[in-house]
């Protein structure tokens, strides 16, 4: 079955402190997996992605096939990283996304 | 300004009422997308199009009638409408062809239903 976990709906740090948000997924092909941001009031718009391997705003992601996780990770969490976070997973043909429920990130100052 | 627009951003209507959610894409995008998103913020895919042509259709009642005139536009009708269709829809388009098939998401519709 295709599905992408995120066990964490609500992940609250301070300013500085270091940010890891847990995606894991189940899917039988060579997964494409992305990270997909929503800020306050605005839409959802894609984070990174995993075959990019870029680091976007400070925040990469490493698929790791053995452990079929995409966890996204920033060292130092500002407080314009306060959004929310879906890991998603293209399950193919046609770039149908499967979404996990999301991560709440709150940054405290 | 290119993007995805949908109208209307917020839609309070009856039970058992029919309503319907526009979508337009000037991206020049072969593919969209209807989602639904709940009162969990759960995300979940409802319909997409290609080129005018039905590819998604994830089990979903069929009062959600999703209709293409043309690659630019995905509309979607709903019939007889219940309370637990109250939740934001999100519009989305990508070009299936390209690399690395990154999503395009319009601002959303909140639909409350009473």
């Amino acid at each position: 079955a295709q599905r992408v976990t995120q066990p964490e709906k609500l992940l609250s740090v301070f300013k500085g402190a270091p940010v890891e948000l847990k995606c894991n997924y189940s899917y039988s092909g060579s997964p494409e997996l992305f990270w997909y941001v929503q800020y306050s009031r605005q839409r959802l718009q894609l984070l990174l992605r995993h075959i990019s391997r870029e680091s976007i705003k400070g925040f990469t992601a490493d698929l790791n096939k053995g452990e079929t996780s995409f966890h996204l990770k920033k060292p130092f969490a500002q407080e314009e990283d306060s959004a929310m976070y879906y890991c998603a997973l293209d399950a193919g043909g046609y770039n149908k996304l499967i979404f996990g429920a999301g991560t709440r990130l709150a940054v405290h100052p | 300004d290119t993007a995805v627009s949908q109208t209307p951003k917020y839609l309070v209507t009856q039970m058992g009422n029919d309503k319907s959610i526009k979508c337009e894409q000037n991206l020049g995008h072969d593919t969209m997308y209807w989602y639904k998103q709940d009162s969990k913020k759960f995300l979940k895919i409802m319909f997409s199009y290609n080129n005018k042509e039905l590819i998604i259709n994830e089990t979903v009642p069929n009062r959600f009638s999703p209709k293409s005139p043309d690659k630019a536009h995905l509309n979607l009708h709903i019939n007889s409408l219940e309370l637990g269709d109250s939740a934001v829809y999100f519009c989305a388009s990508s070009q299936v062809s390209a690399a690395p098939n990154e999503q395009f998401f319009g601002p959303g519709t909140r639909l409350t239903v009473l």
